[in-house]
């Protein structure tokens, strides 16, 4: 079956632009996670959502903000874009929160 | 807030050496999952343990989880090049409305 499907897989943008990010998780799964990770950095958990509602969501500023459609299909956009927003973008879906999640290959998004 | 500390922050092993990462916690988890990212690539969940005194094992690798259910550690026996990464635990704490809280990841280096 599919796996996790993140689009677009690369982005460049200005400083000040915003961005939209887009996860289709697997079929069937209704739990999407999002995470930004660094080079050297760890994964930064930015939220968490099941069913459309968002469940837990990170330290981050206002400027990051999520949803989930009826289809479980997920988005992330980041307005006003700052230099130290440029990272991998991960999305991870699962069938319920309890189990392990499959992530999908990350949207590498560069703020210049 | 809920912390889960993983060392070490590296590894460096001859071929054919064995490698371990341990994860701790202040306070009880329900469950620890663990994953692996090999350079440039996304994070593959390995495996997810639930139970008190917990061991699995998945051929050369060997998952453990505390009595306490405060610990877990990752074991590899007789490390390949096909071993290197970075293994991230990740624990979900009942009362953070289970949210999956991330280590910071050991990264294993194969020496030449």
């Amino acid at each position: 079956k599919a796996g996790v499907t993140q689009t677009p897989r690369y982005l460049i943008k200005t400083r000040g632009q915003q961005v939209t990010l887009s996860c289709s998780p697997i079929s069937g799964h209704r739990s999407v996670s999002w995470y930004q990770q660094t080079p050297g950095q760890g994964l930064q958990f930015l939220f968490e959502y099941f069913s459309e509602t968002q469940r837990n969501k990170g330290n981050f500023p206002g400027r990051f903000s999520g949803r989930q459609f009826s289809n479980s299909r997920s988005e992330m956009n980041v307005s006003t874009l700052e230099l130290g927003d440029s990272a991998l973008y991960l999305c991870a879906s699962s069938p319920r929160t309890v189990y392990g999640y499959t992530f999908g290959s990350g949207t590498r998004l560069t703020v210049v | 807030g809920q912390q889960v500390m993983q060392i070490p922050q590296y590894q460096h092993v001859q071929e054919g050496e064995d490698f371990t990462t341990y994860c701790n916690s202040s306070t009880t988890l329900s469950n620890i999952q663990w994953y692996k990212q090999r350079p440039g690539g996304h994070p593959v969940f390995l495996i997810q343990l639930v139970k008190s005194g917990e061991v699995k094992k998945q051929k050369r690798l060997t998952f453990q989880f505390g009595e306490a259910k405060k610990n877990s550690s990752l074991h590899i026996t007789a490390t390949q090049t096909t071993d290197v990464g970075t293994y991230f635990c990740a624990g979900r704490f009942m009362d953070s409305n289970y949210q999956l809280i991330w280590g910071a990841g050991t990264k294993l280096i194969i020496k030449p």
